[in-house]
């Protein structure tokens, strides 16, 4: 069936750094969503993207779309404490229209 | 009210044991669904109602029955589950069935 796969699975970083991850995939998507999720907590839509090439912010949050439909990158810039969580890419299929959910990038931030 | 909402937050039930985990949506929307999440796992899609019918249903075992009585409500009614369903259920909801989805704080399922 299809997939994404999400990289890096886990990464600890440096307050202040930038972050980068993304989502691959060998299908076509139509949408690419971008969540967080806290422990305990349900995923919170940080970006969402609906064109080829897009390139979308949010606050120190930057995502893009890319031209081949087959991927997705999530950028945080100058990383705090509480950017600490799972990151999840989700993309909608372009021929069955369901949403398929990478694995998520668990983010540590060392202050 | 804001967004998505679920309860029970946290429940812990035996094999035997029959439950429901509510969810409701103050958002207008359309489409609801619930998924499973487990460690490690994608989240995993279980069921999608689109204007109160089930449109889909991803394989899920009968031990899982949901129920939308309208567009603002979503029901799962859990019986005789195994310790392997034990997993964080999220409920989401969208415009429609293609639309952004937005998803509830989920139930964190515990099976003895």
């Amino acid at each position: 069936g299809q997939q994404l796969n999400q990289s890096p699975q886990s990464m600890f970083i440096q307050e202040g750094e930038d972050v980068s991850m993304n989502c691959t995939s060998s299908s076509i998507f139509n949408t690419w969503l971008w969540y967080k999720q806290d422990p305990g907590e349900g995923p919170v839509l940080l970006i969402a993207l609906y064109k080829a090439g897009e390139l979308t912010s949010n606050g120190r949050l930057t995502a893009q779309f890319g031209i081949t439909r087959k991927d997705s990158f999530l950028n945080i810039s100058a990383s705090i404490p509480s950017d600490v969580g799972i990151y999840f890419c989700a993309g909608l299929t372009s021929g069955t229209y369901k949403y398929i959910f990478g694995t998520g990038t668990r983010l540590k931030v060392l202050a | 009210e804001t967004g998505v909402t679920q309860t029970p937050r946290h429940l812990v039930m035996g094999m035997t044991n029959k439950k429901s985990l509510k969810c409701e949506q103050h958002l207008g929307h359309n489409a609801m669904y619930w998924y499973k999440q487990s460690a490690k796992k994608p989240l995993e899609l279980m069921f999608v109602y689109n204007f109160k019918e089930q449109t889909e249903n991803n394989s899920v075992p009968s031990r899982f029955s949901p129920e939308c009585p309208n567009s603002s409500h979503l029901f799962l009614h859990l019986h005789t589950l195994q310790p392997e369903d034990s997993a964080l259920y999220l409920c989401a909801s969208s415009q429609d069935g293609r639309d952004t989805q937005y998803f509830g704080p989920g139930t964190r399922l515990t099976v003895l």
